[in-house]
């Protein structure tokens, strides 16, 4: 297996732009989370997903981000309009409901909001 | 509410010399401690899940111990490539989510 798949690696984009991180979590999978990582913050959960479904969306900071989970194999996290405290990096990560082999991560997605 | 706390931040070891790093927690009804890895513009990778306490678990250099209000990672005889981020993680009763310390930064020197 590929592991958990997040698109892009790196994004650079202007203050008000509209931004969509997007990751493939691994096949069988039934848990999907999005975790942002700051230095000041360290890893905070913002939601996640069982079963394709939103269970826990309180880390949400605000109402300009939004995750949508379409089908088992994607799911995205859009930020609309960006501002530069945005600037992050974004992991995506799944799991099996026991967690007994742990959540595997990907690799991140670094955004800068300038 | 789940809170993690992760000491010290920072650590920087001579090659072989041993050392341990600390996780406190509170949680409701703990269902499972994790010790992950992170290095430099990487995701955090799995290395352990503790369930109870008195459980340890080893993987090569590394033991992982868990009381009722703490867990320990011991690093024995460290070498250059044991340099990482150290991060430890509750699930609790409420939900199936990973709450997160703010990591442990170890640097081996050879």
């Amino acid at each position: 297996d590929a592991g958990v798949i997040q698109s892009p690696r790196h994004e650079v984009t202007e203050m008000g732009q509209e931004v969509t991180l997007r990751c493939k979590p691994i096949s069988g999978h039934d848990y999907l989370f999005w975790y942002r990582q700051t230095m000041m913050r360290g890893l905070e959960l913002l939601i996640y997903f069982n079963n394709n479904v939103p269970i826990d969306d309180s880390g949400m900071p605000e109402d300009r981000f939004s995750a949508k989970m379409p089908n088992a194999s994607f799911s995205t996290l859009k930020i609309q309009p960006s501002e530069p405290r945005d600037s992050a990096v974004y992991f995506c990560a799944s799991s099996l409901s026991s967690g007994v082999y742990g959540y595997t991560f990907g690799s991140g997605t670094r955004l800068t909001v300038v | 509410e789940d809170q993690v706390t992760q000491s010290p931040e920072a650590l920087r070891l001579q090659e072989g010399e041993s050392s341990s790093l600390n996780c406190s927690y509170t949680v409701s009804g703990l269902r499972g401690l994790f010790w992950y890895r992170q290095d430099p513009g990487k995701g955090p990778e799995f290395l352990f899940t503790l369930y109870s306490a008195g459980e340890e678990k080893e993987k090569e250099r590394l033991k992982a111990t868990l009381t009722k209000k703490e867990s320990f990672l011991h690093i024995t005889a460290p070498k250059p490539e044991d340099s990482a981020t150290y991060l430890c993680a509750v699930r609790g009763a409420a939900g199936n989510k990973l709450t997160f310390g703010g990591g442990t930064r170890v640097l081996v020197k050879p």
